[in-house]
């Protein structure tokens, strides 16, 4: 069965430095997607970034990148200069299904506190 | 352009009752996904319709039951509701065809409370 692993519950990083979201995933599937999203204590879930499992080159948007390690089935997000308003819970999520219709797995999130 | 939206966005019901929730997706997108949000069960699949017809279901009891119409507008029904039902529902969108087909935006949820 299809799986995400979100092994860290909550993290710490200053302000403006760097930081790495850990996301493991597990399918059996040729054709998948990966994705991250961001959900601020408002609640609405964000778009962050996407990483079909055919995409040679790791996807970046703006201040945030996946890296993607196929062998090792891991799908991780980092995030650069980390700014206050960064402070959110990210769930990595993997798509399972293709064009005809997909359903979106989900791991636990992860809490990331940026500190001042 | 519009994000997704999604009514009511609080709602107290009662075990027993039904509800439905509403949810209208981006201008262009045909997709309509749900989910469900807990605390214990973290978010879950719902299911998703484009073009008025069910694509994908998750694992839940044939009490949620869902429906899109023809302008992508999508409800999302749940009978006879249990405790367990207390949950954010939040609403998907996306688009069926081209480059961007696989980025999901979300709706700012609906808040169901059961008593």
């Amino acid at each position: 069965a299809q799986k995400i692993t979100q092994t860290q519950p909550g993290m710490f990083v200053q302000e403006k430095e760097a930081v790495t979201l850990d996301c493991t995933y597990d399918t059996s599937d040729q054709s998948y997607g990966l994705f991250w999203y961001k959900q601020p204590s408002s609640g609405e879930m964000i778009f962050l970034i996407y990483q079909g499992s055919y995409d040679e080159q790791n996807a970046t948007e703006g201040r945030y990148s996946l890296n993607f390690q196929k062998a090792r089935k891991s799908a991780n997000l980092v995030i650069s200069a980390s700014q206050l308003g960064d402070s959110a819970m990210y769930f990595c999520a993997m798509r399972e299904g293709a064009t005809g219709g997909f359903k979106t797995i989900f791991g636990a999130g992860t809490r990331l506190f940026v500190k001042a | 352009k519009a994000g997704v939206t999604q009514t009511p966005r609080y709602l107290i019901k009662t075990r027993g009752q039904q509800v439905t929730l509403s949810c209208s997706p981006i201008s262009g997108h045909r997709s309509v996904s749900w989910y469900q949000q807990t605390p214990g069960q973290g978010l879950q699949f719902l299911f998703e319709y484009f073009s008025e017809t069910q694509r994908n279901k998750g694992n839940f009891p044939g009490r949620f039951s869902g429906r899109q119409f023809s302008n992508s507008r999508s409800e999302m029904n749940v009978s006879t509701l249990e405790l367990g039902d207390s949950a954010l529902y939040l609403c998907a969108s996306r688009m069926t065809t081209g480059a961007l087909l696989y980025e999901q935006y979300f709706g700012p949820g609906t808040r169901l409370t059961v008593t």
